[in-house]
């Protein structure tokens, strides 16, 4: 079965320091995977999308996401983070039919 | 143009009692999904409409639940017999067709169980 794992409940960084969320999935195919963030009270917005090709993907508001077969992860990044930025970020594999297959989240706290 | 609506965007009920949802897709998106996202299960999918096809009902939690979807466009999601356990927020979300397709998230119904 599918499954995403994001091993980072919680993560705090200052304001212009950079930025990694962890990701790793299991899937048997080749995996659509995405990055949704949800801020307080709204619905989820995508960051970026990897389906095939290049696997340095580049997302909206300056986010980033390497896909790494090898270690079938695809984690997050952002070089300078803005206070902006805090919400909750949601690694998600695209599995059959469709449907997606969430990791349980990780909050980003940031500090000025 | 408009993105993913749903309504109501918070609905209080007894337990006991039951509760319609409902979610309007992004104008020509044949695909339609429902996810609920709760404390203690994080988000999890429901049921996933595509055109005329039989929808995938894998996720739906229990009997109580049911989904339809009219004219290949707006859905209801019912819950009969609410239990206090079904105060979630229920997400839909829709996308263009096919695998590879983004979905739109709408901004969710929240769901109280007294």
């Amino acid at each position: 079965a599918q499954s995403v794992t994001q091993p980072d409940i919680h993560i705090t960084v200052s304001e212009g320091a950079s930025l990694e969320l962890r990701c790793n999935y299991s899937y048997g195919a080749t995996p659509y995977l995405f990055w949704y963030v949800q801020s307080p009270g709204q619905g989820l917005q995508l960051l970026l999308k990897y389906f095939s090709g290049d696997t340095l993907v580049q997302g909206i508001k300056g986010f980033e996401a390497e896909f790494k077969r090898s270690q079938s992860s695809f984690n997050l990044r952002k070089p300078s983070v803005h206070w902006s930025d805090a919400a909750e970020y949601f690694c998600a594999v695209g599995a059959r039919g469709n449907k997606l297959v969430f990791g349980a989240g990780t909050i980003l706290r940031v500090k000025s | 143009g408009a993105g993913v609506s749903q309504s109501p965007s918070n609905k209080v009920t007894e337990k006991g009692k039951d509760v319609e949802l409902r979610c309007d897709p992004i104008s020509g998106h044949t695909a339609l999904y429902w996810y609920r996202q709760s404390l203690g299960q994080g988000l999890e999918f429901l049921i996933y409409f595509q055109g005329n096809s039989a929808p995938d009902k894998s996720g739906l939690p229990s009997d109580r639940f049911s989904a339809e979807r009219t004219g290949g466009s707006v859905s209801t999601l019912t819950i009969q017999r609410t239990q206090q356990e079904d105060s979630a927020v229920y997400l839909c979300a829709s996308s263009l067709a096919g695998q590879a397709d983004t979905q739109y998230f709408g901004p969710g119904t929240r769901l109280t169980v007294l």
